[in-house]
């Protein structure tokens, strides 16, 4: 069984500018869940997707936005790019089990450069 | 904000010995709580996870212990590998269709062959 995939595996970018990230979760699972996990920081919660719709939002600006396709696929966008925006940027899929998908798996990550 | 501590940035063992890696919690509404591994240039790995009404959970080698009262958390190793160093994050979740896990910022255990 394949597990989550990202793309790209890794990116700079330049301040200002915008960026795309994707996810591709574990076949079967229809929950997706977006992390960053900046330099030295544990995993911060960005986004949660399920069936199609965002479901959670963590502490983050509104120039963090993101989608979930029909195929549960996902993109997760960022906008004016800053420097600290510098980090991991993980992605992860659950079951959407009895209303709580507890465990997520995660994908590699994108690395994520701003400049 | 929102956050799970942890004890020890970094735990250095020998090979062969036990390890017990720290965690402290600050909801106490917390209701499940999960360990994972992350080792250099991958995503995090579900290691395993505890509910709130158990106190102690066991795996191949790994025992996660939990103290509601004083609100922490443990995993323990049994027989450290090198194959076992890597940062471990201890995440909660709580009542409510969030699905959202809080993650502490990582121990780093470092496995001396």
């Amino acid at each position: 069984e394949a597990g989550v995939t990202q793309s790209p595996t890794h990116l700079i970018k330049t301040r200002g500018q915008q960026v795309t990230l994707r996810c591709s979760p574990i076949s079967g699972h229809t929950s997706v869940y977006w992390y960053q996990q900046a330099l030295g920081l544990g995993l911060q919660f960005l986004l949660w997707y399920d069936e199609g719709e965002e479901r959670n939002r963590g502490n983050f600006p509104p120039r963090f936005s993101g989608r979930q396709f029909p195929n549960y696929s996902s993109e997760l966008n960022v906008n004016a790019l800053e420097l600290e925006d510098s980090a991991l940027y993980l992605c992860a899929s659950s079951k959407r089990s009895g209303g709580r998908g507890y465990e997520q798996y995660f994908g590699p990550g994108t690395r994520l450069t701003v400049t | 904000g929102e956050s799970v501590g942890l004890h020890l940035p970094t735990l250095s063992v020998q090979e062969g010995d036990n390890s017990i890696i720290n965690c402290a919690y600050s909801n106490s509404a917390s209701d499940y709580f999960i360990w994972y591994k992350q080792e250099s240039g991958k995503g995090p790995q579900f290691i395993i996870d505890i509910r709130s009404n158990m106190d102690k959970r066991q795996g191949q080698r790994v025992t996660v212990l939990l103290n509601k009262t004083v609100k922490h958390l443990s995993l323990q190793i049994a027989a450290t590998q090198p194959g076992d160093s890597a940062v471990y994050f201890c995440a909660e979740t709580y009542g409510g269709a969030t699905n959202k896990l809080i993650f502490g910022t990582g121990t780093l255990l470092a496995v001396q062959p």
